[in-house]
């Protein structure tokens, strides 16, 4: 399967601290969005990149970050993890950075107890 | 500001009934829309967006720039449809892919 990949599936860690979470995009693909879903809010935009470069930003924390890195897979770096940062995060995909369809992964659900 | 709005969490409707959830934008310039599904234990996926004007899995829907709307439609439903519906703005001055809170169809035997 070439489609997005999100690892890992599951994270459980403690307020304070920071986890990292990474995102493998379709062949192909060149940007790569980052989301968050909590229960109340929808999917809310994060931040994207397109071939190394940050594209677009949204309600993005400033305690967290991206890099999208040369082989195109990216990372999303969470610090200082707060109880309201429990969420699904996912990452999606597409060929090009305006408009083009997005192919999502299957999420990573981050826990901060 | 560019937002979605999609004013029902939850629609239940029974098998053969017609179905609309209804998607209402927020933006400035020339808007592009899409509707993605996620189906139980699926990954999120696009349905169909606006500038292509087909027909997927029987579902329509129509970009209405005056009422500023973009609700998808389809005649009858199935219970294979029952899944969390996310209607999508993408804006080109911005460059964000804005997403509802969707919907979450239900289609009763």
């Amino acid at each position: 399967d070439s489609g997005v990949t999100q690892t890992p599936k599951h994270l459980i860690t403690a307020t304070g601290q920071r986890v990292t979470l990474r995102c493998s995009p379709r062949s192909g693909d060149l940007s790569v969005y980052w989301y968050q879903q909590s229960l109340d809010q929808g999917l809310q935009f994060l931040i994207q990149y397109y071939n190394g470069e940050e594209r677009a930003k949204g309600n993005i924390l400033e305690r967290f970050s991206a890099q999208q890195f040369p082989d195109l897979h990216s990372e999303l770096n969470l610090s200082s993890l707060e109880l309201g940062d429990s969420a699904l995060y996912f990452c999606a995909s597409s060929v090009e950075f305006k408009g083009s369809p997005l192919h999502f992964g299957n999420g990573t659900r981050l826990t901060v107890t | 500001a560019q937002r979605v709005t999609q004013p029902e969490k939850l629609l239940s409707v029974f098998k053969g009934a017609p179905v609309e959830l209804k998607c209402n934008y927020s933006y400035s310039g020339s808007p592009e829309l899409f509707w993605y599904v996620q189906y139980s234990r699926q990954r999120l996926q696009l349905l169909l967006r606006h500038i292509s004007r087909e027909s997927i899995k029987g579902f329509t829907a129509d970009l209405n720039k005056g009422e500023t709307s973009f609700h998808l439609k389809k005649p009858f439903a199935q219970e294979e449809d029952s899944a969390m519906y996310y209607c999508a703005l993408y804006g080109g001055a911005t460059n964000k892919l804005i997403f509802g809170t969707g919907t979450l169809l239900a289609v009763q035997p």
